[in-house]
């Protein structure tokens, strides 16, 4: 497997139901991150984590709750969801400086998985 | 105002076409810009990476940043219906801010046979 992978692809759940989405990367990166991508908006960055630190959640609602055991692998598991909720839920890392003040570098996405919610 | 602009598009064009596709921003702490194109329900694939002004070229795309303006483009030229697809532009700071990107909506571009 190279770059970044995302598991499922797909996904449809019920509003009582409770799933994981599963992201590893491959790149050698320390910073990983979520966001959610609805039609016609910008990317929603969701969380992120730098050196397997949560460094930013963009008041996302607990339903949506994040893990990440290592610097390879990040979870987003999910709980009564709601219909608006349905939308393409994209991975994706980086290499963040390790020193303050380095030169940033950019991310990678994985290909996604396209939550419906019933 | 949004930090970064970007028309949504769709623009349709007929192969072979010059496509240009332009973003404007408003941070002037922008120092890294890129763009990512993204296949229909595919994630996005970076394209090109430039840092502070100047131009850049890769084969057929041309990427453009005027840091004075706060305007970037990206050219596409001989177009093809396989570049049909949603270009984003992105852009960061030199540094702090863990990499995080701020994007455009993205345009749609359809290359027509």
């Amino acid at each position: 497997e190279t770059g970044v992978t995302q598991t499922p692809r797909h996904l449809v759940m019920g509003m009582t139901n409770k799933k994981s989405l599963k992201c590893e990367q491959h790149l050698g990166h320390n910073a990983m991150y979520w966001y959610k991508q609805s039609a016609k908006k910008p990317l929603e960055l969701m969380f992120v984590y730098s050196l397997e630190e949560r460094v930013e959640n963009n008041s996302v609602p607990s339903r949506f709750s994040p893990e990440c055991p290592n610097s390879s692998h990040l979870f987003l598991h999910l709980h009564t969801l709601q219909p608006e909720d349905s939308a393409l839920y994209l991975c994706a890392s980086s290499q963040v400086p390790v020193e303050a003040g380095g030169p940033q570098e950019t991310q990678y996405f994985g290909p996604g998985t396209r939550l419906l919610v019933l | 105002q949004k930090e970064v602009e970007q028309d949504p598009g769709p623009l349709s064009v007929p192969e072979g076409a010059i496509v240009s596709l332009n973003c404007t921003y408003s941070n002037s702490a922008f120092q890294y810009f890129m763009w990512y194109r993204q296949y229909s329900r595919k994630g996005p694939e970076l394209l090109m990476y430039t840092y502070s002004s100047g131009n850049k070229e890769d084969g057929r795309f041309t990427a453009q940043v005027d840091k004075s303006s706060k305007y970037i483009s990206l050219f596409i030229r001989d177009s093809q219906p396989s570049d049909s697809a949603t270009y984003l532009c992105a852009m960061m700071p030199y540094t702090g801010g863990g990499n995080k990107l701020t994007f455009g909506t993205g345009t749609q571009l359809k290359v027509e046979l």
